[in-house]
């Protein structure tokens, strides 16, 4: 069964720091895999995905994302941290096939000034 | 494009009551979700619709919930004596090109509280 790790349940940065994620996931093939970002009392909105083209994704409000298969990782990076930015950060991964979002169990940004 | 909506957005019930929760996607997406997440904790998948079909239901998904989606539109997701276990955040999502190219659009959710 596919799982998703995010390393760190809480991270804090400064503003103007870089933004480092961590998602591990576990798959028996390479599968689709998303970001999303969820702020307090809304929904998720999808930062980026990555479906098997480009290896580097970017996406929205200046995040990427790097599919690194020997490693089995999607780790989300961001160069210099807005305040705006604090929020949890979801990662997500999906099998071929299927239409299931498997998510991991979110990391909680928090920028500081 | 007014994205995904559900309502209510929050509902309180007593154990042993019924609740039903509506969502109404993105015009046009065919591909509807119902996924649920508590506290501290990633969304977990529910169920699929593609149109009015049911192709995709979780095992989370016991006899005492049930989902529809008739004629392909809105979708209403129904809890039957409702237990405290179930407080949770409700979440809804639509895609139009499947998941896996397209990503699927959350709505708010429906925060329901089981007393």
């Amino acid at each position: 069964a596919q799982s998703v790790t995010q390393l760190g349940s809480h991270v804090s940065v400064s503003e103007g720091a870089l933004v480092l994620l961590r998602c591990n996931y576990s798959s028996s093939v390479p599968p689709y895999l998303f970001w999303y970002v969820q702020y307090p009392n809304q929904g998720l909105q999808l930062l980026l995905k990555y479906t098997s083209a480009a290896t580097l994704v970017k996406g929205i409000n200046g995040f990427e994302a790097e599919f690194k298969k020997s490693e089995t990782s999607f780790h989300l990076t961001k160069p210099s941290a807005h305040m705006s930015d604090a929020a949890e950060y979801f990662c997500a991964v999906m099998q071929g096939g299927s239409e299931k979002l498997v998510f991991g169990k979110g990391t909680k940004l928090t920028v500081n000034p | 494009d007014t994205g995904v909506s559900q309502n209510p957005r929050h509902k309180i019930t007593k154990r042993g009551q019924n609740v039903t929760f509506r969502c109404d996607p993105i015009s046009e997406h065919n591909r509807l979700y119902w996924y649920r997440q508590t506290l501290g904790q990633g969304p977990e998948f529910l169920t699929y619709f593609q149109n009015e079909a049911q192709l995709e239901k979780s095992r989370l998904l016991s006899d005492r919930f049930s989902a529809e989606r008739p004629k392909g539109s809105f979708s209403t997701l129904e809890i039957q004596r409702t237990e405290q276990g179930d407080s949770a955040m409700y979440l809804c999502a639509s895609s139009n090109t499947g998941g896996t190219t397209g990503g699927q659009f959350f709505g708010p959710g429906t925060r329901l509280t089981v007393l």
